[in-house]
């Protein structure tokens, strides 16, 4: 089955302590995002990256890192993390020249 | 002032009604406008997608796009239990730019 697979779906954590999120699609998509998504807000991007060792900042990106070793995978990295990045985290891929995102379930940080 | 604005609702009428879903948007560059479905704990899904003006149908939903207003339109006709969801619209220059997204609104549909 085409998807993206985000872990954990729900983290709780404590402020400063590291966490990486992961994420994986197996549709051999170029472009990957990460979004957080806020009441009232909507989505937000944080980073994208349009192919394999390419990645740039989006909307929000202050206090998350990203990579992107392989084409598969797009992990998000909270180095200290902080209350303010309690949200609801989406990562998404498509195929570079079009407009239709598959997204994951989701992961829903909590930083205390 | 939000880029996209969508009422967030929530949006609540009784099973077999049209709905009409709306955005509005400010920048006169978008040219590509999706319309996504998010049902609770998961990811939003395309349902439509709509290049500049006019008027798509798919099955019971519409988009309907009028770039001279900044207005974009979802209906979903004889709607049920099943399209309870909070909707969201996304708009873009083109694949070279990031989308741009409504906040969503909440719809719910009463059996």
């Amino acid at each position: 089955e085409a998807q993206v697979t985000q872990n954990p779906r729900y983290l709780i954590t404590v402020t400063g302590k590291k966490l990486t999120v992961t994420c994986s699609q197996n549709m051999n998509h170029e472009y990957m995002s990460w979004y957080r998504q806020d009441p009232g807000l909507g989505l937000r991007q944080i980073y994208y990256s349009m192919n394999v060792e390419v990645t740039d900042k989006g909307d929000v990106p202050e206090g998350y890192k990203v990579s992107r070793k392989e084409k598969r995978n797009f992990p998000l990295i909270l180095e200290s993390p902080s209350p303010n990045q309690t949200s609801l985290y989406f990562c998404a891929s498509k195929t570079s020249g079009t407009y239709g995102y598959t997204f994951g379930s989701g992961t829903r940080l909590t930083v205390v | 002032q939000k880029e996209v604005e969508q009422d967030p609702g929530p949006l609540s009428v009784p099973e077999g009604a049209i709905v009409s879903l709306n955005c509005t948007y400010s920048n006169s560059a978008f040219q590509y406008f999706m319309w996504y479905r998010q049902y609770s704990r998961k990811g939003p899904e395309l349902l439509m997608y709509t290049y500049s003006s006019g008027n798509k149908e798919d099955g019971r939903f519409t988009a309907q796009v009028d770039k001279s207003s900044k207005y974009i339109s979802l209906f979903i006709r004889d709607s049920q239990p099943s399209d309870s969801a909070t909707y969201l619209c996304a708009m873009t220059r083109n694949s070279n730019y990031q989308l741009i997204w409504g906040a969503g609104t909440k719809l719910i549909i009463k059996p």
